[in-house]
This record gives structure tokens, sequence and C-alpha cells, in this order.
């Protein structure tokens, strides 16, 4: 199956820091998901990218679909302790078809916030 | 509106029971799916159900068993369980045409001692 590949493994960040992050897969995608899981919950979507190229924002929370459709990004501005947690990138399983939900995850960014 | 909602939150099983994790929802989802989530290994796709009466195999089947009955519930079964399938499981559901936005349960963590 597909295997997306996510960076840094764990971050530890000061309070009011930007963060980044970043997925990359050695397949095409035509779509890309970044979920956040906080402690202790299931994880919940953030943004949904659709197109290469594509840069979506959420709030404090902006992502971008690669233009080589092998990478995305997602870049947390001005970091508050809330922003703690687990950040995943996810992609459809069969990475260009409507594979009706199979999703493939990365391992995830643990994301720490200092006050 | 509960949303999705998985029993039991916690539970601990011997080598070779067997078990069943519930799981519902009430927003009227085609789509279902089973979850395992390891540490530094993401979620992990077990089984998935696109509406009653269809089940399919994920990534990670072996060893668990799943049923659709009704739109609503989609219950994962352990037939003997072993120590391989600690984890936390968390079960999913979407709508068909927008499959990416899945709604994920609060989760079940299972010890299989």
């Amino acid at each position: 199956g597909q295997q997306l590949n996510q960076s840094p493994q764990s971050m530890f960040i000061q309070e009011g820091e930007d963060v980044s992050m970043n997925c990359t897969s050695s397949s095409i995608f035509n779509t890309w998901l970044w979920y956040k899981q906080d402690p202790g919950e299931g994880p919940v979507l953030l943004i949904a990218l659709y197109k290469a190229g594509e840069l979506t924002s959420n709030g404090r929370l902006t992502a971008q679909f690669g233009i080589t459709r092998k990478d995305s990004f997602l870049n947390i501005s001005a970091s508050i302790p809330s922003d703690v947690g687990i950040y995943f990138c996810a992609g459809p399983a069969n990475a260009g078809g409507t594979s009706y939900g199979k999703l493939t995850f990365g391992q995830g960014t643990i994301l720490t916030v200092h006050p | 509106n509960a949303g999705v909602t998985q029993t039991p939150k916690f539970q601990v099983l011997k080598t070779g029971q067997s078990m069943t994790l519930q799981c519902a929802q009430d927003m009227n989802h085609e789509y279902m799916s089973w979850y395992r989530q390891d540490p530094g290994m993401g979620l992990r796709l077990i089984h998935y159900s696109v509406g009653a009466g269809i089940t399919d195999q994920g990534e990670v089947p072996n060893g668990y068993n799943v049923s659709r009955s009704t739109t609503e519930d989609f219950p994962l079964r352990l037939l003997s369980a072993a120590p391989s399938q600690t984890s936390v499981y968390f079960c999913a559901s979407s709508y068909l045409g927008a499959w990416g936005t899945q709604y994920f349960g609060p989760g079940t963590r299972l010890l299989v001692l």
C-alpha cells in the first residue's frame, strides 16, 4: 500500500513560535488531508486539499498541496498551548482513485508547546 | 447528536479470549471503518464498510471480523485475542461523497496479556 512519511517526528516549541511540518509520498496523491489528535481523543480533520498547488487556511493553520503531488505542508502560526497533539497527514490508500475512505495515514508529528 | 460512539473505553483481555468492540453513529453515514493506532505507526485501516451488508478488508485485517447489519452499527470482533492486538482502536464514519471528512470516535484502549 501507499506510505506517507512525516517529518519531523516530534517538535518542542515555545508558545508564540511558528511551526512547519511536512508529509511526503513516493506516489502521486490527488487528495491530501491533515488531521489533529488531541491527547486521549480521536483525530479531527483540520484541512483538506484537492488540487496541486492549492493553499488553504483554517485560522492559524495553513496547508499546501505540493506541485509535484507527492508532498504537502502544514504550518501553524503563533502557536498556543492548545495546539499540543499529534498531527497526521492522510491520503487515499490507492493514491489516485476514489477509494471510499480507505485512508493511508502518516506516522504523525507530535507537537509540544511550552508556555 | 452523539456523533460516533465507542464502547468500552478500556478493556483488558487474556490471550485467547474473545470480545466485541462496539461502534455506533447517528449521522446516517454510509461509510464506517475501524483503525488501530500503535506508537510511531499512525493509524492503520483494519476493516471498512460502504453500507449495510457490505464489508471489506483494510491494511491489517488478520485476527479481526466485522459485520454491518444496520447503517448505525459496525462492531469489531476479536475471536482469539493476542498480545500483538494490544492497541488503541478507533471507529470512523463519513458520507460516501465526502469520505475525506471522516468523523472519529473517542477510541477503545485494549490491553491483551
